[in-house]
């Protein structure tokens, strides 16, 4: 059956680190995968998109990798700081539609 | 975001009542979609629609049923409210010629949150 994993447990990081999030999938062959932040009480926010051709996509301090062979892909953020502390969702095409995972916490402490 | 807007923010209801939850957007998107959230599984998709006349189900259509007034106006029913419809729902739209030129960026509204007692 098809399947999106990301972290369950919350990811607790220093102020400073670099914060890297993991999204597995299976069964599943998207042409894209979209990265988006959700914090509490309010709806997601779209942060980067990757391209099944794309290896690694740039924005500011994050950046994301997509490998197709693994049917993985990492965010990490660099430098990050409090307010980065969210959760993060990842989420896969499937027949056109966006399909998410469950979102992994971040926090970062200072 | 204020671009997407979801009425009641919450509320809470008994089991049979019939329920709307309405969405707007201001963006002129054409897709517009209805997800809700439980903790732990992530955002599912119960609804979805690409223009005015076109509706489609999504993963976890039963026990729920929509309206697309117009291009702006999406909204989602419970006819028959239960106990397990109890979650956070999100309206979402998107369009062709966002910054990710068609990729699907999706933009949500803030969200309502429903419990059914």
């Amino acid at each position: 059956s098809q399947k999106i994993e990301q972290n369950s447990e919350a990811l607790n990081i220093q102020e400073g680190k670099t914060a890297t999030l993991t999204c597995n999938y299976t069964n599943y062959s998207p042409a894209y995968l979209q990265w988006y932040r959700q914090d509490p009480g309010r709806g997601p926010v779209f942060l980067l998109l990757i391209r099944e051709n794309e290896k690694e996509k740039r924005k500011e301090r994050l950046k994301v990798t997509f490998d197709t062979t693994l049917k993985q892909s990492l965010f990490h953020i660099t430098a990050s700081q409090p307010a980065d502390s969210a959760t993060y969702l990842c989420a896969l095409e499937g027949a056109g539609k966006l399909v998410f995972g469950a979102g992994t916490i971040l926090r970062v402490k200072s | 975001d204020a671009d997407v807007t979801q009425t009641p923010r919450n509320r809470i209801t008994k089991t049979g009542k019939r329920i709307m939850l309405e969405c707007s957007q201001t963006k002129g998107h054409d897709r517009m979609y209805w997800y809700r959230q439980d903790p732990g599984l992530g955002l599912r998709l119960i609804y979805y629609s690409f223009d005015v006349k076109d509706i489609n189900k999504g993963e976890i259509s039963d026990g729920y049923s929509v309206s697309r007034q117009a291009q702006a106006k999406f909204s989602l029913s419970l006819e028959s409210a239960i106990p397990n419809q109890t979650a956070l729902y999100f309206c979402a739209t998107s369009d062709l010629s966002g910054e990710t030129g068609g990729y699907n960026e999706q933009f949500f509204g803030p969200g309502t949150r429903l419990t059914v007692l």
